[in-house]
């Protein structure tokens, strides 16, 4: 069982909808964690880090719930150029990720 | 801005050969990572370094050995391939700074290997 879990999709969405993607992880002494955003053959970019309080990035918005030991991601207002899979993963000095979450904007 | 830089970034193998992917990092990062990746599958770690001179098992390790050469280099050998080896090999740094900060994962471009 890998250590980050997220469904996999894909998310087929409509240009201007919100999206959200979800991921659980079972390590409880991972510190840090993050959305990565990875186009097709190419190598995976930092989205966002994700902090207990919650962050926001224009239209992405991270949160952490330590308590249920789970991360998520909402876009809002999709773009067709949003399409890409998203990743999370966490951890300290050993970081896996999910499988990702294909997304695909529909224009 | 080289970043972290891998090669080769393509390479077809035998079953059985021997090969070294070679990674470097320029940013003075403290730990480095190897991941592997498959259709399906996502991002699997298969050994990292968390600091200069220590190594550990990630998700995958079987069939692979690493060698963090100095504090810029980590590299991932494959001494016998086999088919299920073929993927897209990505090596990654992080600063690793402290439990709450420059913890950010910082990804090489990707090495593509077939094993037939």
């Amino acid at each position: 069982r890998k250590e980050v879990e997220q469904d996999p999709g894909p998310f087929n969405v409509p240009e201007g909808a919100t999206v959200a993607f979800n991921c659980t992880y079972s390590n409880s002494a991972s510190q840090s964690f993050f959305w990565y955003r990875q186009d097709c053959r190419k190598e995976p970019k930092l989205l966002m880090s994700v902090y207990s309080s919650g962050n926001e990035d224009g239209r992405f918005t991270a949160q952490l719930n330590r308590a249920s030991q789970y991360i998520s991601l909402l876009i809002r207002d999709s773009k067709l150029s949003d399409s890409a899979t998203y990743l999370c993963g966490g951890g300290y000095q050993k970081v896996t990720f999910g499988t990702g979450t294909k997304l695909q904007v529909i224009p | 801005n080289a970043g972290v830089t891998q090669t080769p970034k393509f390479q077809v193998l035998k079953t059985g050969q021997s090969m070294t992917l070679q990674c470097a990092q320029d940013m003075n990062h403290n730990s480095m990572y190897w991941y592997r990746q498959d259709p399906g599958m996502g991002l699997r770690l298969i050994y990292y370094s968390a600091s200069e001179g220590t190594t550990d098992k990630g998700e995958v390790p079987n069939g692979y050995n690493v060698s963090r050469l100095n504090k810029r280099e980590f590299s991932l050998r494959l001494e016998s391939a086999a088919p299920s080896q073929t993927s897209v090999y990505f090596c990654a740094s992080s600063l690793l700074a402290g439990r709450n900060s420059g913890n950010t994962i910082y990804f090489g471009e990707g090495s593509w290997l077939t094993v037939v």
